[in-house]
């Protein structure tokens, strides 16, 4: 059974870092494109980021470039995505999905996704 | 950024009839939309992609159509475990900058 579970989230001060973690289980992870999806209730679901099988390249929304990084682990079959400058508006359910083949942005599965919660 | 709009915002429907959900692309996606479905506490799950094409293990009651700006999901006969929140979402982009809908929430009218 392919399987996504993502840990690393929690409440973090404005400003400050997360880094989430996904670990991947059932299939051959090295061959997958992966993402990285967030949701708010008031903005629904939101692309966050992208990397490719190989790590590189690598995509990330407009509202995150440059305070995120997306990476994985191919030996340890795990992504991840390094959060910095953490802002209000990052609040959300980040879920990671992997590509549904390689080179389409279908996205199946999904992890049951880690909330991260930027407050003072 | 390609913006996907979503029609109606909710949507009554009795179990056993016809649900039609809608989504507009505001630039052509050619075929590269994909629906979800979410049930309350859990991740999106993929129904279908490249616009009607049903993912795996997903009833032949789902129905896509559509190609370019519009598409429609067609729920035939709806279930009990059909009523959730309904999301489309464009791949067509590259470099990826993927978009989702505002989302249908389908109810038991």
């Amino acid at each position: 059974e392919v399987q996504l579970v993502e840990s690393g989230g929690g409440l973090v001060q404005p400003g400050g870092s997360l880094r989430l973690s996904c670990a991947a289980s059932g299939f051959t992870f090295s061959s997958y494109e992966m993402n990285w999806v967030r949701q708010t209730p008031g903005k629904g679901l939101e692309w966050v980021s992208y990397i490719s099988s190989s790590g590189s390249p690598t995509y990330y929304a407009d509202s995150v470039r440059g305070r995120f990084t997306i990476s994985r682990d191919n030996g340890k079959n795990s992504l991840y995505l390094q959060m910095n400058s953490l802002r209000a508006e990052d609040t959300a359910v980040y879920y990671c999905a992997k590509a549904r083949t390689s080179g389409t942005g279908a996205l199946e599965p999904w992890g049951q996704g880690t909330l991260v919660t930027v407050s003072s | 950024e390609i913006v996907m709009t979503q029609s109606p915002a909710t949507l009554s429907v009795s179990p056993g009839e016809r649900a039609t959900l809608s989504c507009r692309a505001s630039q052509s996606v050619s075929s590269n939309l994909a629906w979800y479905q979410q049930k309350p506490g859990q991740a999106p799950r993929l129904l279908i992609y490249g616009g009607s094409t049903r993912a795996t293990g997903i009833p032949a009651r789902f129905s896509g159509s559509g190609s370019g700006t519009e598409f429609t999901l067609t729920i035939s006969s709806l279930q009990s475990e059909d009523f959730a929140v309904y999301y489309c979402q464009q791949h067509n982009n590259w470099p990826p900058m993927y978009t989702f809908g505002q989302g249908t929430k389908l109810e038991i009218k």
